[in-house]
């Protein structure tokens, strides 16, 4: 995979500082959601999901808040590294036992030493 | 393999001809997507496989693309009549089941001339 072009919504941050990614979603329907990380030249590669009956899941370093009200999903990264430099996709799942996941557009995480 | 194996990793086709790509999923996986990653654009979808059933091929985005899996394991894209428009990176995902995580394969990425 490669980096999705040119005019992807960008958060420029500095290094060990807090990021904040934001995805709004379509379906209110949708009962599962993922969040996968994208360098240049690679897959996308996931990094946590939540179910709709939850609204924060943690991980190492990276929690998901869902807020169905308003169909938000963020993902939020601790202490921010330069490894962290990539895009980063929301993707939901919008009907129940559907396997079809859809992708949002991607925002880019810049990650200043 | 432990992941996601695609191949060829990069393509460059002439206009009009026909491309193969390769997907060989995770061991084990009884589900395997396509997705096409256009420069600019998030990842759409084209194909899903699961099991013995019948694929659903409402992504194809027309009669020149078409999917198999052969044994319920290794996938092959075919993209007939290339054209200029087909220029993309091409992911294969596989999960353990449905509404369960993918895991992303590096892709193909194809250029049409």
């Amino acid at each position: 995979g490669e980096s999705v072009g040119l005019h992807l919504p960008t958060l420029s941050v500095q290094e060990g500082d807090n990021s904040i990614i934001n995805c709004a979603y379509s379906n209110s329907a949708s009962d599962y959601f993922i969040w996968y990380k994208q360098e240049s030249g690679k897959g996308p590669q996931f990094i946590i999901d939540i179910r709709s009956n939850m609204d924060k899941r943690q991980g190492q370093r990276v929690t998901v808040l869902l807020n169905k009200t308003v169909k938000h999903l963020s993902l939020q990264i601790a202490a921010t590294q330069p490894g962290d430099s990539a895009v980063y996709f929301c993707a939901e799942n919008p009907l129940v036992s559907s396997y079809k996941l859809i992708f949002g557009s991607g925002t880019r995480l810049l990650v200043r030493p | 393999g432990a992941g996601v194996s695609q191949s060829p990793s990069n393509k460059v086709t002439e206009k009009g001809k026909d491309v193969e790509l390769r997907c060989d999923p995770i061991s084990g996986h009884t589900a395997l997507y396509w997705y096409r990653q256009s420069l600019g654009q998030g990842l759409e979808f084209l194909i899903y496989f699961q099991g013995n059933s019948a694929p659903d091929k409402s992504g194809l985005p027309s009669d020149r693309f078409s999917a198999e899996r052969t044994g319920g394991s290794v996938s092959t894209l075919t993209i007939q009549r290339t054209q200029q428009e087909d220029s993309a990176v091409y992911l294969c995902a596989s999960s353990l089941t449905v509404n369960y995580g993918y895991t992303f394969g590096s892709g193909t990425r194809l250029t049409v001339v």
